[in-house]
């Protein structure tokens, strides 16, 4: 069935870049999904890419996406403070349904 | 646009009670979902709700649960009876397209 998987924690030092890395199962995804959520908040939507595009860059998020290993990467430039939380890789190939990771925890030290 | 509004923000109740979640979701979002998050599930989608209409509702746990759209601009999703082992934050989200679903703050249940 259909499965996403990230590891579950990430620490970084201030102002240094951020990778979070994401597998999926389903090679009949359309829409990627980077989603984060904050402590005590519903899950905010970062960025999207489609499945025929390797790459999307949107201020200092960078999202890989290599279809053949079925990969998907954020990397967060600079990384600060604020944005440590937990970000979700989510996938989907219907026109609603998405399937999420269980999300990895970014934590970002000074 | 306030956002999705979800209430109450938190709900502390007994074993065996009647629980109501409410959700109003953003003005022209035609699809409505409500999600369950755990430590150990993770974040699972109970029931998707398309122009008021219950299309997916494989995710719903049991027959404890039920969900209602009334109309465009509000849902509910009843636990009754309630048990200790649905205490989790329960997450309404809304969407007009396959793009983005715009999530609520949810509302943090813990049944005793």
């Amino acid at each position: 069935g259909e499965d996403v998987e990230q590891s579950l924690f990430l620490s970084v030092r201030e102002g240094d870049s951020s990778v979070i890395n994401c597998t999926y199962t389903d090679s009949s995804s359309t829409y990627l999904y980077w989603y984060k959520q904050e402590p005590g908040a519903g899950l905010q939507l970062l960025t999207y890419i489609f499945s025929n595009m390797d790459m999307k860059q949107d201020q200092r998020l960078t999202v890989l996406l290599n279809k053949k290993d079925k990969h998907l990467s954020l990397r967060i430039a600079d990384t600060q403070t604020g944005d440590s939380a937990i970000y979700f890789c989510a996938e989907s190939h219907s026109s609603y349904k998405l399937i999420f990771g269980s999300g990895t925890r970014l934590l970002v030290r000074p | 646009d306030a956002g999705v509004i979800q209430s109450p923000r938190h709900e502390v109740t007994e074993m065996g009670q009647e629980v109501t979640l409410r959700c109003k979701p953003i003005s022209g979002h035609n699809s409505l979902f409500w999600y369950r998050q755990t430590m150990m599930r993770g974040l699972e989608l109970l029931i998707y709700f398309n122009n008021n209409v219950p299309i997916d509702d494989s995710g719903m746990p049991e027959d404890r649960f039920s969900a209602k759209m009334p109309n465009a601009s509000f849902s509910t999703l009843k636990i009754q009876p309630s048990e200790p082992r649905d205490s989790a934050v329960y997450f309404c989200a809304g969407t007009a397209s396959h793009n983005e679903q715009f999530f609520g703050p949810g509302t943090r249940l813990t049944v005793l």
